[in-house]
Formats: structure tokens, sequence, C-alpha cells
């Protein structure tokens, strides 16, 4: 059963750093991978959308690598700002199972400070 | 266009009480999905509808129905409410359905069952 695990849960980081949140899943048959952002009492929005053939993905000042054998995607955020702050949702689509079926980790729960 | 809506934004109920969350999309989507998001679980697939007319179980499908009304509407209705059901309610839609769509959410239900 495919298992998609988000590390760090919380980060604090001052504004102007970059950063970078992880994502892991563990079986690396999927068709792509998805990052959502998500604002407190709002629904989600998409990120960004790696197909399962595509190595990375960027807009604006993020960017999302796959690395499909590893089971690992990282999305890395330039020069953070206070706006970015939201909980970031990370979501396999695997072969099989329920069309759309979606696997979403837990999310990391980003706070960039003035 | 308002893309994905959901009614009602807040509910409360009482054990046993039956309700029903209404989403409606105005973008043409074939496809479209129930999620719940619980603290520390994150998002699951309740039902989804492929197309008009059609409608599957996802991966926590107990203790819910489904009905799509049209093309625009998928409503999930509940027939007696349990605490277990306590949730934030998520509906979303895609163009076709396909693997590589991105799929659009709403704002959300929020469901306290005491």
């Amino acid at each position: 059963k495919q298992e998609v695990t988000q590390i760090p849960a919380a980060l604090s980081v001052p504004e102007g750093e970059n950063l970078v949140l992880n994502c892991s899943f563990t079986d690396s048959a999927i068709y792509n991978l998805q990052w959502f952002r998500q604002d407190p009492g709002k629904g989600l929005t998409s990120l960004l959308l790696i197909q399962s053939s595509q190595r990375e993905q960027t807009s604006g000042r993020l960017n999302a690598s796959l690395d499909k054998s590893s089971g690992r995607s990282t999305l890395y955020i330039a020069a953070s700002q206070p706006g970015d702050s939201a909980t970031y949702l990370c979501a396999v689509k695997g072969y099989g199972g329920s069309q759309g079926n979606l696997i979403f980790g837990k999310g990391t729960k980003l706070s960039v400070k003035p | 266009n308002a893309g994905v809506t959901q009614t009602p934004k807040f509910q409360v109920l009482k054990t046993g009480q039956s309700m029903t969350l209404q989403c409606a999309q105005d973008m043409n989507h074939n496809s479209m999905y129930w999620y719940r998001q619980d603290p520390g679980m994150g998002l699951r697939l309740i039902y989804y509808s492929a197309s008009e007319g059609t409608t599957d179980k996802g991966e926590v499908p107990n203790g819910y129905n489904v009905s799509r009304l049209n093309k625009r509407e998928f409503s999930l209705r509940l027939e007696s409410a349990a605490p277990s059901q306590t949730s934030v309610y998520f509906c979303a839609s895609s163009e076709m359905g396909l693997a590589q769509e991105t799929q659009y959410f709403g704002p959300g239900t929020r469901l306290l069952v005491l």
C-alpha cells in the first residue's frame, strides 16, 4: 500500500531564506506527483505537477524535483516571503486502485516570519 | 468562473442525523471527487464520479452515499451521522479524470458530529 511521508511536519524560517520541503513515497510505480498549498480554512491549490517521466518542474520561485527510483520529491522555495506561510501537501497518483485516488502526505506547515 | 463551490461551509449535527453536502463546478469537468481530511491522517478519497451517471467507491466509503445529479453537481450524503465522521470534506473535479490531470478543490465543508 502506497504511503506518503512529509518531513518536517512544521518549519519556521525568517523571511528571505531559501528552503526545502521533503516528500517520500513507498511505491515508485506512480503516474505523477503533485504539490499543493493549503491556507487555513481554505481548499487546496495545485502548485506543481510532475509526471513520472519528468525530473522537475518550476513555477516562479518554486521548483519541485522527482526521483522516482528512490521514492523522493523535494519542493524548493526561493527567497521565502510571509505570504508563503501555509501548509504544503504532497500527493502521488499510482497505478490501479480507485481512479483519481491521490495518496496524500500529512503536510508540512510553513511559517515565514517577517 | 467560481471553480468548485461547496455548501454549507460549516455544519453541526447530532449523532444519527442525516445531511447532504453539496458540490458544484462550473469548469465543464467530467470527473468529480469527495475527500475527507482528518488531523494527522491526510486527505482520503471517499467516492468519485468518473463521468455523469457513474460513481465508484474510494478508500473510505462506509457511512456515505453519493449522487452525480448532473455534470455540474456531485453530492455526498450522510444517512446517520456518527462522531467518527467529524471531519473537513473537500470536493474536487478534473477535466477528464485522466491520471496526468490536476484536480481542482473546493473550499471545504467543516462538519462536527456531536
